[in-house]
């Protein structure tokens, strides 16, 4: 079955970096496109990021354009999320989640990774 | 605030029929595909109807989608106490070239 699992999350400070992680499992990774979608506890799903399947094209939310980068690695079947220039208000759970039948859809979810920007 | 525009809570008795909006626009519903998500607290979101009415795999025929004009719908009918979740539609918005999300409904079944 699909398996999307996040890594890379923990505390850091505002204005630092962090790179998530995403390894996928039970698809075949080069044809789906996948997204990043954070979610705040307690508060809704903000869609971050998505990449095309062959990783030709990138689209992101203007609330982190030029400071996060998605890409993927087809041969390690892993999907990035490399965020620079930290804020408090990127503190999130960051979902990695493949898309199927359209861009749109968001058919399978990993659990999450928590990142935490404070000082 | 949300590009997509759903009612923060609804409640109904089990057995009975629910609805859940979305609105949005015409560069976002009113001319793209529409998807909906279930999330049970503390858990990861699952797809319950992807291009505005389709159902995957293992998703009851009681969950429905629809659409009209810049507003989509989902609906539930013979409620059930594991219904109980917040549920979120999505889409892609042409002008913002970027994938919206409500901002969630919490459902209760009373």
């Amino acid at each position: 079955q699909v398996q999307l699992v996040e890594s890379g999350g923990g505390v850091v400070q505002p204005g630092r970096s962090l790179r998530l992680s995403c390894v996928a499992s039970g698809f075949t990774f080069s044809s789906s496109a996948m997204h990043w979608v954070r979610q705040t506890p307690g508060k809704g799903l903000e869609w971050v990021a998505v990449i095309s399947d062959d990783g030709s094209r990138k689209y992101y939310a203007d609330s982190v354009k030029g400071r996060f980068t998605i890409s993927r690695d087809i041969s390690k079947n892993t999907l990035y999320l490399q965020m620079n220039s930290l804020r408090p208000d990127d503190t999130a759970v960051y979902h990695c989640a493949r898309a199927e039948y359209r861009v749109i859809n968001l058919a399978n979810w990993g659990q999450g990774a928590l990142v935490t920007v404070s000082s | 605030q949300s590009a997509l525009t759903q009612p923060p809570s609804v409640s109904a008795a089990p057995g009975q029929k629910v609805t859940i909006s979305c609105s949005g626009s015409t560069s976002s519903i009113g001319n793209n595909y529409v998807s909906w998500y279930q999330q049970v607290p503390g858990t990861a979101p699952k797809l319950l109807i992807y291009d505005t009415y389709k159902r995957p795999s293992g998703i009851p025929d009681r969950i429905y989608g629809s659409k009209f004009g810049t507003s989509a719908t989902l609906g539930i009918t013979g409620l059930q106490t594991g219904d109980e979740a917040d549920y979120y539609c999505g889409t892609w918005d042409s002008s913002l070239s970027a994938q919206v999300f409500g901002g969630g409904t919490r459902l209760t079944v009373l």
